[in-house]
């Protein structure tokens, strides 16, 4: 069974950067994967931030980055506001059995 | 502007199948690249993928349920609908479905918001 692993929490300060991963058991991240990352506050539906690795939708604000990083997928947010305290999520797309995997969130605190 | 909802029971007893439609504006499943897909979110824990329907009746489902799941499309209703067999009260979740783009690789650009389902006796 596949796995995605995601940093059950992280805490950053008001204005500081934080960097979430997102590793697959089977190996390497790659853009073939390509990663989707997804905001989440309690109560909503989950909000698309990122596709295919590092491409923004058009209402992700530019703190958002997404890239990949030693061979995980990677969301980074730059200038944090309080705002972004909530889940993220990433997705991850394998190919060769044509499925789609979540991780399983990391729960971001603006403290 | 597109838009997705979900609609079905809230409670279904243990044993029983469950149906839920999607209806989506905005959007034709007959435009090629476009799909829409199925996840669940269990009360406190983490969205799970169920299944994904393609424009051209292509259909993917999580192995891990493939054998209680089918998924529909009715093109000219604009709904898709995903049946899932013999709940059980873990399978009490939000059921949302998603938005699927082929030229972005992008699954879940547009959300519904999300059906509350409860499996209980």
């Amino acid at each position: 069974q596949t796995v995605v692993t995601q940093e059950p929490s992280l805490t950053v300060s008001p204005g500081g950067t934080v960097t979430l991963t997102c590793a697959s058991s089977t190996g390497a991240v790659t853009s073939g994967y390509y990663p989707n990352w997804f905001q989440q506050k309690p109560g909503q539906a989950p909000r698309a931030l990122i596709y295919s690795t590092s491409n923004k939708h058009s209402w992700t604000p530019a703190r958002f980055s997404g890239s990949l990083l030693g061979g995980q997928a990677a969301l980074t947010l730059s200038g944090v506001q309080p705002e972004d305290e909530a889940e993220y999520y990433c997705l991850l797309y394998y190919g060769g059995a044509q499925l789609w995997v979540f991780g399983g969130g990391t729960k971001l605190t603006v403290l | 502007q597109i838009t997705l909802k979900e609609s079905g029971p809230t409670l279904v007893k243990p044993t029983q199948t469950l149906t839920l439609t999607c209806t989506f504006s905005g959007f034709s499943l007959s435009t090629s690249g476009v799909g829409v897909g199925w996840i669940r979110q269990p009360p406190g824990k983490a969205l799970e993928w169920l299944a994904l329907i393609y424009w051209d009746d292509d259909k993917r489902y999580s192995p891990s349920l493939k054998s209680r799941l089918t998924i529909t499309k009715d093109t000219s209703k604009n709904q898709v609908v995903l049946t899932m067999t013999n709940m059980d009260p873990v399978d009490t979740a939000t059921y949302y479905c998603a938005r699927y783009e082929y030229n972005r690789s992008s699954l879940g650009s547009y959300w519904g918001q999300g059906t509350l389902v409860t499996v209980s006796s």
